[in-house]
């Protein structure tokens, strides 16, 4: 069974950082791609950053291109969200995704539970 | 990248189907079989019902089906039941740097 465990947030003042992991069991993770979608407070999903298996495709939303990296350890079966020059807008519930693929396709087969960024003075 | 174009809210009744809409462009819908639908009860993590337009993921109900013409895909809910009450958002591959791009979201109503 797919299991994803994010850990990281918290309350954190605009413009300072923040990093965020997510601890994957239950499938060969070096296998597939991953990506962190989040969703604000009341509002939709957005796709936030992609990263295929062997990190060798990266990708990131207009939104946080330049502020974020997003990285991952195969051998720790982690992935993590490096999140800079953070934003009251960057508050969200930030969900760790499994992509049915090596490549992000937008078919994600595996979700966490989330961890929450609150991004406030 | 834009999000792709959802009705706020659809509403229906167990005797009826339901369709939601999720227009895109030709640089993500219109070029990719690549469109997937979640279903998200409130909260609680997404859960994938449809993927690559039209197939279910083993343990989806029959009763979800997906489609696509040009620009737009489509998620019908046939016979919808008070369970299917919640939020629903597609998503779509868009072979940019951008990978993926999720619709505003649906909020599905059973009478």
């Amino acid at each position: 069974e797919v299991q994803l465990v994010e850990s990281g947030g918290g309350l954190v003042q605009p413009g300072r950082s923040l990093r965020l992991s997510c601890a994957a069991s239950g499938f060969k993770f070096d296998d597939y791609a991953m990506d962190w979608v989040r969703q604000a407070p009341g509002k939709g999903l957005e796709w936030v950053s992609g990263i295929s298996w062997n990190s060798g495709n990266i990708g990131y939303a207009d939104s946080v291109k330049g502020r974020f990296t997003i990285s991952r350890d195969n051998a720790k079966n982690s992935l993590y969200l490096q999140m800079n020059s953070l934003r009251a807008e960057d508050t969200a519930l930030y969900y760790c995704a499994k992509s049915s693929n090596y490549d992000s396709s937008g078919y994600f087969t595996g979700w966490g539970q989330g961890t929450l960024v609150t991004v406030s003075s | 990248q834009s999000a792709l174009t959802q009705p706020a809210s659809v509403s229906g009744s167990p005797g009826q189907s339901i369709t939601i809409s999720c227009t895109g462009t030709s640089s993500d819908i219109g070029s990719y079989d690549l469109v997937s639908w979640y279903q998200q009860h409130p909260g609680k993590a997404p859960k994938v019902i449809i993927y690559e337009v039209n197939k279910r993921p083993s343990g989806v109900s029959h009763r979800f089906s997906g489609s696509k013409s040009g620009n737009t895909a489509s998620l019908t809910i046939s016979g919808p039941q008070a369970e299917d009450e919640a939020d629903y958002y597609c998503c779509s591959y868009t072979g940019s740097r951008t990978f993926v791009v999720f619709g505003t979201g649906t909020k599905v109503t059973v009478l």
